[in-house]
């Protein structure tokens, strides 16, 4: 069965860094998009960024951009997300998440992980 | 202030049906037929509930479904449960420099 499995949140001061990881399993993990999404305490969800099968493409949220880089390593099926200079306006929970479709954008996510939570704060 | 605009709160008696809007523009809601919504539970991992507008994906009740009018989408829920209480989430493509875009959430009560 498909399984997402995030790891690597956690405290970060203001200014800080911290890298996410999104171990993928009981799917092919190269045939596939994948997207982190967020959601801070209490609110809404919040798309990200968003990377290609093979890492062609790549996107992300204005909110984040010139930050976050997403990347993925189909050899170990992972996806990860590098944070650097975190605000306390990124604290959320941090979800990778499946676009259904083989080697292509469907635009919806069929699949997500159960999380894990970034904090920002001094 | 999120991009596609859904009501706080709705709320219905078991049974009964309730339908939960999500407006946007024609540049994502209006313009495209890549609507999708999500359930959420407290604590929990959203899950997909509709996509492109109006079809469930396997396992999903027929008691939900989806439509699309202008730029506004809807859910409807039929026949409502008490596991339905959930948070809901309309998303949509987007043609702006965002991929995606999500509505700020419905909560539904079952009372």
């Amino acid at each position: 069965q498909v399984q997402l499995v995030e790891s690597g949140g956690g405290l970060v001061k203001p200014g800080g860094s911290l890298r996410l990881s999104c171990a993928a399993s009981g799917f092919t993990f190269s045939d596939y998009y994948m997207s982190w999404i967020r959601q801070a305490p209490g609110k809404g969800l919040e798309w990200v960024s968003y990377i290609s099968s093979s890492s062609s493409y790549t996107n992300y949220a204005d909110s984040v951009k010139g930050r976050f880089t997403i990347s993925r390593d189909n050899a170990k099926n992972s996806l990860y997300l590098q944070m650097n200079s975190l605000r306390a306006e990124d604290t959320a929970v941090y979800y990778c998440a499946r676009e259904p479709s083989f080697a292509g954008s469907d635009y919806y996510f069929d699949y997500w992980g159960q999380g894990t939570l970034v904090t920002v704060s001094s | 202030q999120s991009a596609l605009t859904q009501p706080a709160s709705v709320s219905g008696s078991p049974g009964q049906s309730i339908t939960i809007s999500c407006t946007g523009t024609s540049s994502d809601v209006g313009g495209y037929n890549y609507v999708s919504w999500y359930q959420q539970h407290p604590g929990k991992a959203p899950k997909l509930m509709i996509y492109e507008v109006s079809n469930r994906p396997s396992g999903v009740s027929n008691r939900f479904s989806g439509s699309k009018s202008g730029n506004t989408a809807s859910l409807t829920i039929s026949g409502l449960q008490a596991e339905d209480e959930a948070d809901y989430y309309c998303s949509s493509y987007t043609s702006s420099s965002t991929y995606v875009v999500f509505g700020g959430g419905t909560k539904l009560t079952v009372l």
